[in-house]
């Protein structure tokens, strides 16, 4: 399997873009989660899902930020609009069956808002 | 409020030195979990720990779950620059697939 993969790997826009964050879970994984970055708060849940169906999104930060998964391979996270306080690593990662606990980390996407 | 402290937060020391990072908490957890990440990439699964007391061995890394699981220990023997990281606990409290992760250790063993 390829892991988790996300896209783009690097995005710097400016301020007031709109962002869009990709994410291709590992095949056969039911849950998927979106994770932020940053030196300051260390790495925080947004949201995650379970069989495409968000479950908590309590971590979403501001109605600025939404996550969508259209079906079992992939997910979206979208900054709409970009603020210089969104500079972070997004993850993506995804896992299977509940009771595992055990992640899958894609890479990471490095946002840069100017 | 951050559920798991780590500490040191930071840690620099030779190679072949020996080390122990904490995870401490006043919440119970289900089960724990301790991650590497280096530069550029994600977090990798180490370990995870269930059994209250438990114990376990991965090579020059051991890892402890406190008796009562509120806390975690990572012991590394014999430090190589390989080790270089950073080193993040997490724990989840059970019942749903929601994982908290730890304030993290950045590791750096100097040849």
């Amino acid at each position: 399997d390829a892991g988790v993969i996300q896209s783009p790997r690097h995005e710097v826009t400016e301020m007031g873009q709109e962002v869009t964050l990709r994410c291709k879970p590992i095949s056969g994984h039911d849950y998927l989660f979106w994770y932020r970055q940053t030196m300051m708060r260390g790495l925080e849940l947004l949201i995650y899902f379970n069989n495409n169906v968000p479950i908590d999104d309590s971590g979403m930060p501001e109605d600025r930020f939404s996550a969508k998964m259209p079906n079992a391979s992939f997910s979206t996270l979208k900054i709409q609009p970009s603020e210089p306080r969104d500079s972070a690593v997004y993850f993506c990662a995804s896992s299977r069956g509940a009771g595992a606990n055990v992640l899958t980390f894609g890479a990471g996407s490095r946002l840069t808002v100017l | 409020t951050q559920l798991l402290e780590q500490s040191p937060q930071f840690l620099s020391i030779q190679e072949g030195e020996n080390l122990t990072v904490y995870c401490n908490s006043s919440s119970v957890f289900s089960s724990l979990q301790w991650y590497r990440q280096e530069p550029g990439e994600g977090p990798v699964l180490l370990v995870t720990v269930v059994t209250g007391g438990e114990v376990k061995k991965l090579k020059r890394l051991t890892f402890q779950f406190g008796d009562a699981r509120k806390d975690s220990s990572l012991h590394i023997t014999a430090a190589q620059t390989g080790d270089t990281g950073l080193y993040l606990c997490a724990g989840d409290r059970g019942g749903y697939q929601k994982v908290t992760f730890g304030t993290g250790t950045k590791l750096q063993v100097i040849p």
